[in-house]
């Protein structure tokens, strides 16, 4: 079975500064999808940023970007230049085979102004 | 795009009430998830849809859930005789085959 763990129930980080969010996974498959979800308070789950299993390069989206280390199942998130728009819960997830997200716990992230 | 469509978003209801919720998919989105959410938690997979056929369902849904999709197009969920621990968010997401999927705002469940 698929797990996802993140170790940081909270972050914390001043404005324009960089943080990364840490979370690992399990699977036994070979070919599968990694993404972080953004959940502010009351409000939708929005895909952040996804990653190929297959592909090496570490993807990135503006000020997001990803450090997938395959080999050690870990999958974390730096948020360059912080804003205060980007304080939100962050889920990392793991997709394979049927389809079905599998969510990590979730880190609550707070911007310092 | 009108994005994932959910109804209603709060729904307060006594225990041993039916509950049922809709969700409207992005409309090309071929396939259709619910998750259930607990305050502090990730969601957990519930069940999912291509087109209006159920291909998994988890074994979080016991046998008070029922979803369907009668056309490919929405969806409903239903709870029959709720329990306290009925009560979280419940979200639905679509997606087009193996594109990421995108979330509704959720249906909040309280119950009384």
């Amino acid at each position: 079975a698929q797990t996802v763990t993140q170790s940081q129930p909270e972050m914390s980080v001043q404005e324009a500064e960089t943080v990364t969010l840490s979370c690992t996974y399990d699977t036994s498959e070979s070919d599968y999808y990694l993404f972080w979800y953004k959940q502010p308070p009351s409000r939708q789950m929005i895909l952040v940023i996804r990653q190929e299993a297959y592909k090496q390069q570490n993807a990135t989206e503006n000020r997001f970007s990803v450090n997938f280390q395959k080999a050690a199942k870990s999958f974390s998130l730096k948020i360059s230049d912080s804003q205060l728009g980007d304080a939100a819960m962050y889920f990392c997830a793991c997709i394979q085979g049927a389809q079905k997200l599998v969510f990590g716990q979730g880190t609550r992230l707070t911007i310092n102004p | 795009d009108t994005g994932v469509s959910q109804d209603p978003r709060h729904k307060i209801t006594k225990r041993g009430q039916n509950v049922t919720f809709r969700c409207d998919p992005i409309s090309e989105h071929n396939r259709l998830y619910w998750y259930r959410q607990t305050l502090g938690q990730g969601p957990e997979f519930l069940t999912y849809f291509q087109n209006e056929a159920q291909l998994e369902k988890s074994r979080l849904l016991s046998d008070r859930f029922s979803a369907e999709r009668p056309k490919g197009s929405f969806s409903t969920l239903e709870i029959q005789r709720t329990e306290q621990g009925d009560s979280a968010m419940y979200l639905c997401a679509s997606s087009y085959n193996n594109q990421p999927q995108h979330f509704g705002d959720g249906t909040r469940l309280s119950i009384l």
